[in-house]
């Protein structure tokens, strides 16, 4: 049973490009979570979504940021315009329903994104 | 807003020794708690979760407790080992139907062999 699948693993940008993040939920979840982890921070959160569905973007930057969640394919984390600020990991999880109990989130190893 | 807090950032010990790792929170209506462990270049592992009404829980070495009231927990390890080094996130969940996780900044912990 694959846990979150997230590639790549690591990215290299140079400023000014664009930043797309892959994550394949487990199998049989169907909401999907964004974390970023800045160097020397903790995670915050960025981004919950369900299939076709952003549920609480609260956490993402105004500009530049985007996710979404087809209903086929994987989640998707797509940053424009990348700056050196942007340099992070970024953290997937996934879970089976958003408001049951005892439904952790499970993470994914993360991609790591460096900007040159 | 929430803040959770992990003190101290980083902790050395001998192997064998048990230890207690803390995490405490700012708003006590929460959730659950869970407590994730980080390798170097990977992502979180879930050791324990506590729902908002229980006060502990307990996977092989390691125990957890939560007093909601005081927004404290704790993750106790036992008879530590080498492998047990590793960075100790503990995070919060707001309360049911919210999704966000709001974590500390950990404790990396180092096992002397």
């Amino acid at each position: 049973n694959a846990g979150v699948m997230q590639n790549p693993r690591h990215l290299v940008r140079r400023r000014g490009q664009e930043a797309r993040l892959r994550c394949s939920p487990m199998k049989g979840h169907s909401h999907v979570y964004w974390y970023r982890q800045l160097p020397e921070e903790g995670l915050k959160f960025m981004v919950y979504l369900q299939k076709e569905n952003i549920i609480d973007e609260s956490g993402m930057p105004k500009e530049r940021f985007s996710a979404e969640f087809p209903k086929e394919g994987p989640s998707i984390l797509r940053i424009q315009q990348v700056v050196r600020g942007d340099s992070a990991a970024y953290f997937c999880a996934s879970s089976t329903t958003g408001t049951g109990e005892f439904q952790p989130q499970h993470f994914g190893d993360g991609t790591r994104l460096s900007i040159l | 807003k929430q803040e959770v807090t992990q003190i101290p950032a980083a902790l050395s010990v001998p192997e064998g020794e048990n230890l207690v790792l803390n995490c405490s929170f700012t708003d006590s209506a929460i959730y659950n708690l869970q407590w994730f462990r980080q390798d170097p270049g990977k992502g979180l592992t879930s050791l324990l979760l506590i729902q908002s009404s229980q006060r502990e829980q307990t996977s092989g070495r390691l125990n957890a407790s939560l007093d909601k009231s005081s927004g404290r927990s704790t993750l106790y390890i036992a008879a530590s080992q080498p492998g047990d080094s590793a960075t100790y996130l503990c995070a919060v969940r707001p309360n049911f139907g919210n999704e966000k996780l709001t974590f500390g900044t950990g404790t990396r912990l180092t096992i002397i062999p």
